[in-house]
């Protein structure tokens, strides 16, 4: 069983469309976060929700929008979307919240043409 | 702001060569130190942390990292690399009691036979 999860692999979408890309993870951790890895490989933090809490939201566009239903999921919604956007995005988890192991998702590649 | 170095962008050995991967992070204060690694085509995993005590730690697959914290650095090492360490390599640095875990901008290792 996958420990994290997420949906799509790939996505390609056109500028200006609306996308989701969904995460779950079955480990029963506390916290969870979305990372995103430019093109040269760069990964830098956008969000992290403790318990369906929103604890870390970096200086990232409102046009992304984070949604927690539950503890085990953490859905990253995209508006608007631009190319600048296109990269790779990461989901993980982590037992708590100053836990630093962090499990990590495969990735989702997000190409906006 | 807190930030961390990895010089080597991209480092091309042959099997059996030794390794070292310099990482350097920029905070006066007490700090967790990691090395994750990206295999290709998979999710970053955790080589190694250190917390306290012993600056000399060891991971998995053979892999070392020491925390000087004269230097600020933590550089990764390996006496002998094999063919499958071809990945790409990032340090992280959280500080002490914050959620933020934050990537150096990743090295990229080719090992060939």
């Amino acid at each position: 069983d996958t420990a994290v999860s997420q949906t799509p692999k790939y996505l390609v979408t056109q500028m200006g469309n609306d996308k989701s890309i969904k995460c779950e993870q079955n480990l029963g951790h506390d916290t969870m976060y979305w990372y995103k890895q430019d093109s040269k490989k760069f990964l830098k933090i956008m969000f992290s929700y403790n318990n369906k809490e929103l604890i870390i939201n970096e200086t990232v566009p409102n046009r992304f929008s984070p949604k927690s239903p539950d503890k085990a999921h953490l859905n990253l919604h995209i508006n608007s979307l631009e190319l600048g956007d296109s990269a790779v995005y990461f989901c993980a988890s982590s037992q708590g919240r100053t836990d630093e192991k962090l499990f990590f998702g495969s990735g989702t590649q997000l190409s906006v043409l | 702001a807190q930030s961390v170095s990895q010089h080597n962008h991209h480092v091309i050995l042959s099997e059996a060569a030794s390794l070292e991967l310099g990482c350097n992070y920029s905070y006066g204060g007490t700090v967790n130190l990691f090395w994750y690694v990206q295999y290709p085509g998979q999710h970053l995993q955790l080589l190694l942390k250190y917390f306290s005590g012993d600056p000399l730690v060891k991971g998995i697959k053979g892999f070392e990292a020491e925390f000087i914290k004269s230097k600020f650095s933590f550089n990764l090492r390996k006496p002998s690399v094999q063919w499958s360490d071809t990945a790409e390599y990032f340090c992280a640095v959280k500080i002490r009691n914050t959620d933020k875990l934050i990537f150096g901008t990743g090295t990229r290792l080719q090992v060939f036979p």
